[in-house]
């Protein structure tokens, strides 16, 4: 099955800063993948996905680029603020046939200090 | 839209108690999953449904039961917990696009101890 490994673990920046959270994945079928954010006690939510027909998307202060080639994509936060701490989570998903699972990588705890 | 409500908020049970975890959305999403978040360890999938009456299983799905009578709803069932059982579980759905994935939105979870 799918593995997604995300890297750091814990990162910790100065407010205006950027930050950068990578994963790599190791199955090829792979074609979706998203980023969620999950603040302390709360829910996951989607704050950004990539399809694997595009190398990079971006939406005002976050992007994420994907190398197919590599197995691997990134977050990138330009310009943090402290309300964007939380654990970030990224996954990989297969949307072939009728399977829809996504797999998790493990988290990165992202703290920006003002 | 009440979105994905999950019920109760918290559960303690003891070794051996059986209990369903509840899931509901009003989204008439097709794609419903189970999670459990320990930590350090990211979300882990249990089980999953395409539709109404098809399940399968994820990555984790020893100890626990599901079934899909409705699209509006997906419980999860443990059987007989266990402590190693203790975590936050969460449940979510999405539109199921053929050939597409979709957002899946997560219910505000359950926190679950067993003693």
């Amino acid at each position: 099955g799918e593995n997604v490994e995300q890297h750091p673990s814990t990162l910790s920046v100065q407010e205006g800063d950027s930050a950068v959270i990578k994963c790599t994945y190791s199955d090829s079928a792979s074609n979706y993948f998203p980023w969620y954010k999950q603040e302390l006690g709360k829910r996951p939510q989607l704050i950004i996905d990539i399809r694997s027909n595009v190398g990079e998307k971006k939406d005002q202060r976050i992007a994420v680029t994907l190398n197919k080639t590599a197995k691997h994509f990134s977050l990138h936060i330009t310009e943090t603020q402290p309300e964007d701490s939380a654990v970030y989570f990224c996954a990989a998903g297969d949307s072939g046939g009728s399977n829809y699972k996504l797999t998790f990588g493990k988290g990165t705890l992202l703290t920006v200090n003002p | 839209n009440a979105g994905v409500t999950q019920t109760p908020k918290f559960q303690v049970l003891k070794t051996g108690q059986s209990m369903t975890l509840q899931c509901a959305q009003d989204m008439n999403h097709e794609y419903m999953s189970w999670y459990r978040q320990d930590p350090g360890m990211g979300l882990r999938l249990i089980h999953y449904s395409v539709g109404a009456g098809i399940t399968d299983q994820g990555e984790v799905p020893n100890g626990y039961n599901v079934s899909r009578s409705t699209t509006e709803d997906f419980p999860l069932r443990l059987l007989s917990a266990a402590p190693s059982q203790t975590s936050v579980y969460f449940c979510a759905s999405s539109d199921h696009d053929a050939g597409s994935y979709n957002e899946q939105f997560f219910g505000p979870g359950t926190r679950l101890t067993v003693l």
